[in-house]
């Protein structure tokens, strides 16, 4: 399934460092989301945009700076993170907001 | 805010057994989706369900929306090693978001 992509695959990174995650949709699809996963957790919502409008902010740490600049891109900025945002970080697009999800295969990122 | 939790959280059974998994929501559903996601992998779209009681097949797999639409299952007959990964229930929250469930691990043991 290529619908959904996210680079890097892979991401080490210090906790003064500044980084960005990418992820891109082929779907045509106007909705993006930005999910964390840790171990032994459910599904976190982090962040909605419905046509490039962020719609949903879940209580994320400043952090973490979110950038739509089409409906096509999603950035997710990082930035002094801490050892427990490690985590496979998801990103998901739908052809409305609300409606079905297809996934992309993640950025797994550890916060040394 | 709302929260869905699932039961089991692991469930090892042997291949040809059945398999059950339950979704509960704290709020009352507009609709419910299940994904999969198999280890290494990413969540993966299996289906919707819309109204209270509605029952939807896929092969092996029966999903089923309760009739309170704050609960749902997914039952698996006579699971096969393919089956093995983690199934999440999605609750729709508002117009925006779905609120993830716990999520079942299955593993099936050849």
């Amino acid at each position: 399934e290529t619908g959904v992509t996210q680079t890097p695959r892979h991401l080490v990174m210090g906790m003064t460092n500044k980084k960005s995650l990418k992820c891109e949709q082929h779907l045509g699809h106007n909705a993006m989301y930005w999910y964390k996963q840790s171990a032994k957790k459910p599904l976190e919502l982090m962040f909605v945009y419905n046509f490039k409008e962020q719609t949903e902010n879940n209580s994320v740490p400043s952090r973490f700076s979110p950038e739509c600049p089409n409906s096509s891109h999603l950035f997710l900025h990082l930035h002094t993170l801490q050892p427990e945002d490690s985590a496979l970080y998801l990103c998901a697009s739908s052809l409305t907001s609300g409606e079905t999800q297809y996934f992309g295969p993640g950025t797994r990122l550890l916060v040394l | 805010g709302q929260q869905v939790m699932q039961i089991p959280q692991y469930q090892h059974v042997q291949e040809g057994e059945d398999f059950t998994t339950y979704c509960n929501s704290s709020t009352t559903l507009s609709n419910i989706q299940w994904y999969k996601q198999r280890p290494g992998g990413h969540p993966v779209f299996l289906i919707q369900l819309v109204k209270s009681g509605e029952v939807k097949k896929q092969k092996r797999l029966t999903f089923q929306f309760g009739e309170a639409k704050k609960n749902s299952s997914l039952h698996i007959t006579a699971t096969q090693t393919t089956d093995v990964g983690t199934y999440f229930c999605a609750g729709r929250e508002g117009t925006y978001k779905y609120i993830f469930g716990t999520g079942t691990r299955l593993k099936v043991l050849a």
